[in-house]
């Protein structure tokens, strides 16, 4: 069973449209949780991170809910450039620090139609 | 340039030939992680190095594979004998000493190597 699961999509919304992305993970001793955006062909690069109180940047809205050990993204109003793969990312403890590895999803395809 | 670097940005290699990338972390960065990403996939951990040590090795890091970090500053990854399933795009990150929610917990990508092997 792989440590981070996702949905690949692909996810096509019309422009103003709310979408909602989630994926579980497997190991429930996980740390940290994040949301990175990728574009084509370039690096992974940090959306957000998630917390178990939720946290909202701006349009963009992150869950995590450790009993049931699933996080979700939701991304209200999209726009054009929110066109992009969404990997999310957990970063899982190693002998006892926290200074392990982080697992990522395959990534979610959004796709913002005009 | 304060980000990661890395060098080449792309290589195409022949079946059973050797390649070599590099990786210029943060300067400031103690911690250094090798992942891989083929295609339609999510990067995967392949090896981790704080300082010169190399800390962690993936079972993906097959015998095939070899890290350095010599110094604790740049970091190489030798492929020995490609092969085709080694197409991918081998990504650096480096993390700083501290990590919080005002440093977004250290991460930094370089912008990968892509590797195509024919």
């Amino acid at each position: 069973r792989k440590e981070v699961e996702q949905d690949p999509g692909p996810f096509n919304v019309p422009e103003g449209a709310t979408v909602a992305f989630n994926c579980t993970y497997s190991n429930s001793a996980s740390q940290s949780f994040f949301w990175y955006r990728q574009d084509c062909r370039k690096e992974p690069k940090l959306l957000m991170s998630v917390y178990s109180s939720g946290n909202e940047d701006g349009r963009f809205t992150a869950q995590l809910n450790r009993a049931s050990q699933y996080i979700s993204l939701l991304i209200r109003d999209s726009k054009l450039s929110d066109s992009a793969t969404y990997l999310c990312v957990v970063n899982t403890a190693w002998r006892g620090s926290t200074l392990g590895r982080l697992y990522f999803g395959r990534g979610t395809q959004l796709t913002v139609w005009p | 340039d304060t980000g990661v670097s890395q060098d080449p940005r792309h290589k195409i290699t022949k079946r059973g030939q050797n390649v070599t990338f590099r990786c210029d972390p943060i300067s400031e960065h103690n911690r250094l992680y090798w992942y891989r990403q083929t295609l339609g996939q999510g990067p995967e951990f392949l090896t981790y190095f704080q300082n010169e040590a190399q800390l962690e090795k993936s079972r993906l890091l097959s015998d095939r594979f070899s890290a350095e970090r010599p110094k604790g500053s740049f970091s190489t990854l030798e492929i020995q004998r490609t092969e085709q399933g080694d197409s991918a795009m081998y990504l650096c990150a480096s993390r700083a000493p501290r990590q919080d929610r005002e440093t977004n917990y250290g991460y930094t990508f370089g912008s990968g190597t892509r590797l195509t092997v024919v």
